[in-house]
C-alpha cells in the first residue's frame, strides 16, 4: 500500500512531446511537491501544493506546468520536451504544520531523445 | 543555498556504527536539523529530526551539539543496506512554504 505513489516509474520520448507524471499520495497530508534530480543527482525543488494551492515555484520554465485537482494529487505536465529535462522525477508530501518529514514517491525516470 | 556541509564521502564496516558529521554553524533558534537518506534509485527517505535535544528512534540517533552549530547521525550497528547518501538539512519545523533544500550529502559505503 504505497504512501506516494508516482507513474509512471519510465518514460522515453521524443524532443517535443507533452507528457504528464502523476502523482497520488494516500497520507491525508496537506502539502504536495515536485523535486528533480539531474544527473549530477542534485535534488532540486520546483513546486509545493498546499490544500491544492500553489506555494512555491522556483525558477523553472513555463513549459512544466503542475496541477492540483484535489489535495492527495499533484500531477506534472511538460510541453514541448527538450533534452535537458532528461532527470529524475521525485514526488513528496507532507503535514507541514507537524514538522513531520516528507515521504517521497520512488521517481519518474525521464529520458528526451 | 544548502546551510550545512558535510564531508561528500565515508566508508564503515557492517555492524560497526556509522557516525555521520554535519556543520551547520549559521543555524537559526527557530530551525530544526533534519536528515534524510536515498538509496540508490530510490526516494528520499526521512530519518530524524531535531531541535536541540537529543534524539533516537529505530532507525538512528541524533546528537546536536549544545551550541547547535554542529550534528552528528549515528547509524549504531551499520548494514549494507544502510548504504546510500546521506543529507543533512536546516529548517524550521512549521514547513509552510519552506522548502527542503537538498546540498550534495554524504556518499555512505558500508562494506562487509
Amino acid at each position: 500500500d504505497t504512501a506516494v505513489s508516482q507513474t509512471p516509474k519510465y518514460l522515453v520520448t521524443q524532443m517535443g512531446n507533452d507528457k504528464s507524471i502523476k502523482c497520488e499520495q494516500n497520507l491525508g497530508h496537506d502539502t504536495m511537491y515536485w523535486y528533480k534530480q539531474d544527473s549530477k543527482k542534485f535534488l532540486k525543488i520546483m513546486f509545493s501544493y498546499n490544500n491544492k494551492e500553489l506555494i512555491i515555484n522556483e525558477t523553472v520554465p513555463n513549459r512544466f506546468s503542475p496541477k492540483s485537482p484535489d489535495k492527495a494529487h499533484l500531477n506534472l505536465h511538460i510541453n514541448s520536451l527538450e533534452l535537458g529535462d532528461s532527470a529524475v522525477y521525485f514526488c513528496a508530501s507532507s503535514q507541514g504544520d507537524r514538522g513531520e518529514g516528507y515521504t517521497f514517491g520512488s521517481g519518474t525516470r525521464l529520458t528526451v531523445v | 543555498d544548502a546551510k550545512t556541509t558535510q564531508p561528500p564521502s565515508m566508508d564503515c564496516a557492517e555492524g560497526r556504527a556509522a557516525n555521520l558529521p554535519c556543520n551547520h554553524s549559521t543555524i537559526s533558534g527557530n530551525e530544526y536539523v533534519y536528515w534524510y537518506r536515498q538509496i540508490h534509485s530510490q526516494g528520499p527517505q526521512y530519518i530524524i529530526h531535531g531541535l536541540k535535544n537529543n534524539e533516537t528512534n529505530e532507525m538512528a540517533s541524533l546528537i546536536i551539539t549544545e551550541d547547535r552549530k554542529s550534528s552528528t547521525l549515528i547509524l549504531p550497528h551499520a548494514t549494507l543496506r544502510d548504504t546510500a547518501v546521506y543529507y543533512c538539512i536546516v529548517r524550521p519545523s512549521q514547513g509552510g512554504s519552506e522548502k527542503l533544500v537538498f546540498g550534495k550529502g554524504t556518499k555512505l559505503t558500508v562494506n562487509p
